[in-house]
């Protein structure tokens, strides 16, 4: 079946540096995929929509130069937290798209001291 | 836009318990409805879909009705199991049949199983 790999699958960074989460799917071309974030005990929140080689479109509220989405390639895109601060502590978990419907990765927890 | 609207939890039943998690949606369209569940964690998983009205979704023991009249797809097993222990979502995607649009969830239900 359809497999997304995403690392890490947790993290530990200090306030003001930034922090690279990579999702991967491994057997199949993931044509879109989605950000998730998720705070303890509640639901995901979309946060932006990448397809391969374009800009990523961002939810209503999203910072877009907070959170950069790269989407390079039909089987690798990134998001990466600049210059993070303790409230973007979370999980966070992608989920790409493709022949196989939706694949979701095994999510990342980042903590930011 | 859309929105899903989940029962409220968390759930706590004894094993072999029937279980029922109610959720209805709100969307334009002919949506496609997915009941997701997420191990302690974890990412999520697919555990069961309809595309169109009328369908029934099943998996591993658990069944939902995609119900349009009531706009509803409540997931139900007949007896559950400690291993059943998890936060389930109820989502739908705002492109129906083999479309994949963007997908809203409801806000998930925490089921813990008693042995």
């Amino acid at each position: 079946g359809a497999v997304v790999s995403q690392h890490p699958s947790w993290v530990i960074c200090k306030s003001g540096t930034s922090v690279k989460i990579e999702c991967r799917s491994l057997d199949f071309q993931a044509t879109t995929m989605f950000w998730y974030r998720q705070f303890p005990k509640q639901s995901l929140m979309l946060m932006a929509t990448s397809n391969e080689g374009s800009k990523a479109t961002y939810e209503q509220g999203v910072e877009k130069d907070k959170f950069l989405i790269n989407h390079a390639s039909l089987t690798l895109s990134t998001l990466t937290v600049t210059s993070a601060h303790p409230e973007d502590s979370s999980f966070y978990i992608c989920s790409a798209s493709g022949n196989y419907g939706y694949t979701f990765g095994s999510g990342t927890r980042l903590t930011v001291v | 836009g859309n929105s899903v609207t989940q029962m409220e939890g968390p759930v706590t039943l004894s094993e072999e318990a029937f279980l029922t998690i109610n959720c209805t949606y709100t969307a334009t369209g002919y949506p496609s409805l997915f009941w997701y569940v997420q191990y302690p964690g974890e990412g999520l998983q697919l555990l069961l879909k309809a595309t169109k009205a009328d369908d029934k979704g099943s998996n591993k023991g658990f069944e939902a009705t995609y119900r349009k009249e009531t706009t509803s797809f409540h997931l139900e097993k007949g007896s559950v199991q400690v291993s059943d222990s998890a936060v389930y979502f109820c989502a739908l995607s705002d492109a129906g049949g083999t479309s994949y649009g963007k997908l809203t969830f409801g806000q998930g239900t925490i089921l813990t199983v008693h042995p």
